[in-house]
């Protein structure tokens, strides 16, 4: 079975420039998961989606960061106009629909950003 | 806020050295306890999901038990080998329902030949 896959995996901008991060869930996932890790803390949650609707994305930077799930499979994570503390690892999860808590998400290798 | 706690927050040992580290999460309402391993460069993998108080649980040198009512899970490797180094994340569910992990920041684990 395929892994959750993520591209690119380093990304490099400056300071105002837009960037987009793609991630493709392990095939039947119905939730997918957006991750944000900053260096020296634990990866924190950005957006979760359930198939392609919006559970949760209370700790988005809603003035630059967006997501979308079309079609409840893809997603993309876009961050418009990117600032230095944006630099972070930038992860995807997905989890098939299950009970909740006691269930794995499965993580992809992440993108690494870098903002100058 | 809920708040997941990890020490020592990084860890030198040498090739054979067994060692712990520590996750401590609120005790009230509790669900589930998980762990990961992340290596650079690598997705992070599930290596453990914990429910029961007193669980342990074990993967090849690697175990972890759990201690709900006082909020805490140790993770021990026993003989620790240089394809160990990694950082070990411990995460616990904020919202059973949607399965929102808070994570902690990790112990960061190096194993010297």
């Amino acid at each position: 079975e395929a892994g959750v896959a993520q591209s690119p995996r380093y990304k490099i901008i400056e300071k105002r420039q837009s960037v987009a991060f793609w991630c493709n869930p392990i095939s039947g996932h119905a939730t997918l998961y957006w991750y944000q890790q900053i260096l020296g803390q634990g990866p924190k949650l950005l957006i979760q989606f359930q198939n392609n609707g919006v559970v949760d994305d209370s700790q988005l930077p809603k003035d630059r960061f967006s997501a979308e799930r079309l079609k409840g499979v893809d997603s993309t994570l876009k961050i418009q106009p990117a600032k230095l503390e944006d630099s972070a690892v930038y992860l995807c999860a997905s989890r098939i629909q299950g009970a909740g808590g006691t269930d794995t998400q499965y993580f992809g290798p992440g993108t690494r950003l870098t903002v100058l | 806020i809920l708040n997941v706690e990890q020490s020592p927050q990084s860890l030198h040992v040498q090739e054979g050295d067994s060692t712990n580290f520590t996750c401590s999460f609120p005790s009230s309402n509790f669900y589930a306890l998980h762990w990961y391993r992340w290596e650079t460069a690598k997705s992070p993998e599930a290596l453990f999901v914990m429910t029961l108080n007193g669980d342990e649980k074990k993967k090849g040198r690697i175990s972890a038990t759990l201690n709900t009512k006082e909020g805490y899970s140790y993770l021990y490797i026993k003989g620790s080998q240089p394809e160990d180094s990694a950082t070990y994340l411990c995460a616990f569910p904020f919202s059973g329902g949607y399965n929102k992990l808070i994570f902690g920041a990790g112990t960061r684990l190096a194993v010297h030949p």
